[in-house]
């Protein structure tokens, strides 16, 4: 069974700070995805990752896929408080494969 | 502009109801499924369906049933509720071939 491990799962921290999110497994994925989930809402995707060592930027968000696969952070530089949010991470064990497995979450508060 | 519509969005239910969480999609996706989100345990696969009349048990499908009559339908029934669903639902989509996950907003259940 491939499970994504999250740390850390509660981040408080002020606005301008930077923080980064880890997602971990001994597993080899085929891609790895991060979501946001604001509250009453369903989760958004915000990045895919397909290629060992692939960095990926969304404005101020830098997401990383580790070399091996089988990791992947996300850095937030200057934190405001619109990234206050649930953030997710989910693996997909093949392209295209229907079954995602999702780390438990990292819940982010950032404090004007 | 609907994508993944849910209903109801809140709900409380009596030990031993029945009852059925609707979900319908309007981006002819072939896939659909079903996830239940609990503090500190992420997002766990209920049910899901590669297409219509196909439907697969996922990770957590004790007590729930579903069918796939249409591309754009994929209800969750709840046979006979118990306190340990008391939980958030989220139906999702996804194209096939395409790892990006399109989430409804969410019903509350409540069982008491």
């Amino acid at each position: 069974t491939q499970l994504l491990e999250q740390s850390p799962q509660f981040l408080s921290i002020q606005e301008g700070e930077n923080l980064t999110v880890y997602c971990n497994s001994s597993s080899v994925f085929s891609s790895l995805q991060w979501y946001r989930q604001e509250p009453g809402e369903g989760p958004v995707l915000l990045v895919t990752v397909v290629t060992g060592g692939e960095v990926k930027k969304l404005k101020r968000l830098t997401f990383q896929f580790g070399d091996a696969r089988k990791d992947s952070s996300l850095h937030i530089t200057a934190a405001q408080p619109g990234d206050t949010g649930l953030y997710l991470c989910a693996g997909a064990s093949r392209p295209g494969a229907q079954k995602l497995v999702f780390g438990q979450g990292t819940r982010l508060t950032i404090n004007p | 502009n609907a994508g993944v519509t849910q209903t109801p969005k809140f709900q409380v239910l009596k030990t031993g109801q029945s009852m059925t969480l609707q979900c319908a999609q309007d981006m002819n996706h072939e896939y659909m499924s079903w996830y239940r989100q609990d503090p500190g345990m992420g997002l766990r696969l209920i049910h899901y369906s590669v297409g219509a009349g196909i439907t697969d048990q996922g990770e957590v499908p004790n007590g729930y049933n579903v069918s796939r009559s249409t591309t754009e339908d994929f209800p969750l029934r709840l046979l006979s509720a118990a306190p340990s669903q008391t939980s958030v639902y989220f139906c999702a989509s996804m194209r096939r071939s395409v790892n990006t996950i399109y989430f409804g907003e969410g019903s509350w259940l409540t069982v008491v």
